[in-house]
Order: C-alpha cells, then structure tokens, then sequence
C-alpha cells in the first residue's frame, strides 16, 4: 500500500464547476497535510495546509481533513483553464521531518 | 523576498561520474529538503536538513549524500551515477521543516546521465 494515494486522473472538469481532488494516507499519526499545485515543466507550489480536522478555506480553494479516516480533498469553486496542473498531497509523517507527496491528480478545466 | 535557487539548472553526466547539486534557500529558512522527480515514481523524499544536520533520509542507496552550511545553504552530491539516477532534482526550503512544513521549491536540476 503507497502511504499517500491519490487518483491519478485525468479529472476533467468545464469551466465554472467544482474540482475535487482526494488523497487517501497510512500514517495514522500525521498531522501536517499540504496540496501543492504543479503546472507542466515547473516545480510544485503551495496551495494549502492543513492540520486540523474539518474544513479550510482560502479563496476559490478549500481543503477538507479527516484523520479518522486517512483522507485529505481539495475542492475547487468557479474552476479556471488557469487551474490545469497536477495537483499533489503531501502529508508530513510521524517522525515530522519527512514529507511524503502522492502521485498527484491531473485536472483538465475545459473553457 | 528571493526565492529558492538551484544550480545548475542541467546537468548532463555520465554513468559512473558524480554530480553536486547545490541549493540556496529563501533568507530565513533553516530546512532544506531535497526530493527526486520521475515520470514513473513521481516525488520521492531524499534528505531534509537543518541546521546541517541530516534529520530524515529516505529510501535511497548510499550513493545519494547530502549536507548543509552554516548558512543554510545545501548540496547533494551523487555519486556512480547510473542511467536511472536522470530525473528532475528538487530542492525545497521551509523556515523550520517539521509539522509546519510549509515548503518552497526552487526551479530544480534536471540531470540526464548517459
């Protein structure tokens, strides 16, 4: 079992719709989780953390955690062409110093 | 604020030489991670440093070293290369790793050894 899934995609999406992106992970005691967003050619960015459970919001962008069960989900409201990239989960594992990225999901935001 | 830096931004080897990668974090940050990038394995963690010492190591033989100076800055070095270390190096910077580890990555170093 990898110890951060996510789907790998391609999840298209047209343009004003909501993306949702999931990540499933092992660690049961993880407690830092981020999304990172990578365009093609470039290295990833952040978008998001999150280490409560419940949601957070920022913007079009929302992050949702559950740690009872291992599930990390980005949503994203009024989706943008802009928005195409691969969208990574990383959660950071019990020891605290290493930070493990699912494969990413690849979004498609079609005009 | 500067971002993070990488040098150089490619590298063409071959198998059996050995590669430094150096890195320089955003002013302020202390930990530096470095991962691997491949099509295939997608990011995969190599070390994380701070305060030059090596806090984490991953699942990578010995050939993949690494340190960090005085001033935060990092190297990685790999040595023996083989035609699957060619991927996309990453080095990203965080003010104190740990569980807050908001992380920035720099541009990366794509290395293609042949």
């Amino acid at each position: 079992q990898k110890e951060v899934e996510q789907n790998s995609g391609p999840l298209s999406v047209p343009e004003g719709a909501i993306a949702s992106l999931n990540c499933t992970y092992s660690d049961r005691g993880s407690q830092s989780f981020f999304w990172y967003r990578q365009y093609s050619g470039k290295s990833p960015e952040l978008i998001m953390s999150i280490y409560s459970n419940g949601d957070k919001e920022d913007g079009r962008f929302t992050a949702q955690l559950n740690k009872a069960s291992q599930y990390v989900s980005l949503l994203i409201r009024d989706s943008q062409p802009s928005d195409s990239a691969t969208y990574l989960c990383a959660v950071v594992d019990t020891g605290g110093f290493k930070t493990i990225f699912g494969a990413g999901t690849r979004l498609f935001v079609k005009a | 604020k500067a971002g993070v830096t990488q040098t150089p931004r490619y590298l063409i080897k071959t198998r059996g030489q050995q590669v430094t990668l150096s890195c320089s974090p955003i002013s302020g940050h202390r930990s530096v991670s470095w991962y691997q990038q491949t099509p295939g394995q997608g990011l995969q963690f190599l070390f994380e440093y701070f305060s030059e010492t090596q806090r984490n190591k991953g699942n990578f033989p010995g050939r993949f070293s690494g340190r960090q100076f005085s001033n935060s800055r990092s190297e990685m070095n790999v040595s023996t290369l083989e035609l699957g270390d060619s991927a996309l190096y990453l080095c990203a910077s965080s003010v104190t790793g740990g569980s807050n580890n908001e992380q920035f990555f720099g541009p990366g170093t794509r290395l293609t050894v042949l």
